[in-house]
């Protein structure tokens, strides 16, 4: 089946340097990606959709500047968190579409940590 | 707006013993209704989707427009079906993005 990377799966990082989690379809091609926040415990909450070639689409109350979004190819998504703040500690998790089959596919998430 | 509800956050019951997982929704419009399983420390997967209409490790799930509903079930619960399971929805209203419920907690004890 297909199969969605994630990189780091874990990092752990000090209060205002800058983290890239990268997201990738291994096996097939996916336009849009998606990214996800689960807090412990809880549910996924979308941060934004991102196509590929064109900017990302931000839900309500994410910080495009904070959280910032690349899809420069097919395969690959990354997410920036800048300047990051302990209360940006997560698990971020991504995933992708795969237009022949028109079904989501999850990548295994990464967890941050700020300190 | 679209919302996804599952009402339990956890939900107990011993091996063998029938489960249902409750999950209502709104949305105006036709919507795509899906289960999604995550075990422990494994990632997020699709378990079923309502269009699909199949049968996937004992459970199933019947949209009830009227009901606006699509819940989950199994006849008789396996230790191993002990999960986390998320409900979702997907519209073209919106994008076709998934619009997650809370998640519901099932804990098969022995």
């Amino acid at each position: 089946g297909a199969v969605v990377s994630q990189h780091p799966s874990w990092v752990i990082c000090k209060s205002g340097t800058s983290v890239k989690i990268e997201c990738r379809s291994l096996d097939f091609q996916a336009t849009t990606m998606f990214w996800y926040r689960q807090f412990p415990k809880q549910s996924l909450m979308l941060m934004a959709t991102s196509n590929e070639g064109s900017k990302a689409t931000y839900e309500q109350g994410v910080e495009k500047d904070k959280f910032l979004i690349n899809h420069a190819s097919l395969t690959l998504s990354t997410l920036t968190v800048t300047s990051a703040h302990p209360e940006d500690s997560s698990f971020y998790i991504c995933s992708a579409r795969d237009l022949q089959r028109y079904e989501q596919y999850f990548g295994p998430g990464t967890r941050l940590t700020v300190t | 707006a679209q919302r996804v509800t599952q009402p339990e956050k956890l939900l107990s019951v011993f091996k063998g013993a029938p489960v249902e997982l409750k999950c209502n929704y709104s949305y105006s419009g036709s919507p795509e209704l899906f289960w999604y399983v995550q075990y422990s420390r494994q990632r997020l997967q699709l378990l079923l989707r309502h269009i699909s209409r199949e049968s996937i490790k004992g459970f199933t799930a019947d949209l009830n427009k009227g009901e606006t509903s699509f819940h989950l079930k199994k006849p008789f619960a396996q230790e191993e079906d002990s999960a986390m399971y998320y409900c979702a929805l997907s519209g073209r209203n919106a994008g076709n993005m998934l619009t997650f419920g809370g998640g519901t907690r099932l804990m098969v004890k022995p």
